[in-house]
C-alpha cells in the first residue's frame, strides 16, 4: 500500500517569512495529493490539492509542487501570518472510487509575530 | 450549507464498555470514510462506504470495530469492549462522487478509554 513521509515534524518561522513542507510517497500509481490544515481540536480542512497531470498549483499565498518522477510534493506558504499556525498534513491517493487518503505524519507550523 | 457533523464530540468510556460514534455526512454525498487519528499523528483509514455498501474495511484494527450505514446517509462506528489503545480521535469524511473527489471532514469524536 501507499506510504507517505512528511518533513519536518515541526517548523518555526518569523511572521512574513516563507515556510516549506515536504512529502514523499511510495506508490507511483497515486495521482491526487491534497493538503489539509488542522487547528487544535478542529477538523482537517483542505487548503490546496494537486493532481498528477500538473506540476504546480497556486492559490494566493499557498502553492504546491509535484515531482512525479521523484515521488515527492511540497507545500509552500509565503508571507506567513500568525493565523497560519496549525498542523499541516499531506496526503496521497489513487483518485478512484473508495480512494482512502494516506496521510503523512503532520508538520506543526508555528509563526512567531 | 451544513458540513459533516459527528456526535458525541467527546466520549469517556471505561475499559470494556461498548461505544457508538455517529457521523452525519453532507446531504447527497455518496462516499463516507472513517479515520482514526492518534495524538500527534496523521489520520489513518478505517473503513469506506459507497451509499449503504461497505466496500472496504481493511483498516479496522480488530473485530471489535464495526461500522454501518444502513440507509446510505448516517453512519455509526461501534467499538466493542473498548481498550486503552482505542483512545483517539475518530474522524468521519464524506465526498460527493463515486470516483475521486475532495473529502470533507467532520470535527471528530475524541474517545478516551480509562
Amino acid at each position: 500500500g501507499e506510504n507517505v513521509e512528511q518533513h519536518p515534524s515541526t517548523l518555526s518561522v518569523q511572521e512574513g517569512d516563507s515556510a516549506v513542507i515536504k512529502c514523499t510517497y511510495s506508490d507511483s500509481a497515486s495521482n491526487y495529493f491534497p493538503w489539509y490544515k488542522q487547528e487544535l481540536g478542529k477538523r482537517p480542512q483542505l487548503i490546496i490539492d494537486i493532481r498528477s497531470n500538473v506540476g504546480e498549483k497556486k492559490d494566493q499565498r499557498i502553492a504546491v509542487t509535484l515531482n512525479k518522477t521523484a515521488k515527492h510534493f511540497s507545500l509552500h506558504i509565503t508571507e506567513t501570518q500568525p493565523e497560519d499556525s496549525a498542523v499541516y498534513f499531506c496526503a496521497a491517493t489513487l483518485n478512484n472510487a473508495g480512494n482512502m487518503l494516506t496521510f503523512g505524519g503532520g508538520t506543526r507550523l508555528m509563526v512567531k509575530p | 450549507g451544513a458540513g459533516v457533523s459527528q456526535s458525541p464530540r467527546y466520549k469517556v468510556a471505561k475499559r470494556g464498555q461498548d461505544v457508538a460514534l455517529r457521523c452525519d455526512p453532507i446531504s447527497g454525498h455518496v462516499s463516507l470514510f472513517w479515520y482514526q487519528q492518534a495524538l500527534g499523528q496523521g489520520p489513518e483509514f478505517l473503513t469506506y462506504f459507497q451509499n449503504e455498501a461497505q466496500l472496504d474495511k481493511s483498516g479496522l484494527p480488530s473485530d471489535r470495530f464495526f461500522a454501518e450505514r444502513p440507509e446510505g446517509s448516517v453512519s455509526t462506528l461501534k467499538i466493542q469492549r473498548t481498550q486503552q489503545e482505542d483512545s483517539a480521535v475518530y474522524l468521519c469524511a464524506s465526498s460527493l462522487a463515486r470516483s475521486g473527489d475532495e473529502q470533507y471532514f467532520g470535527p471528530g469524536t475524541r474517545l478516551t478509554v480509562t
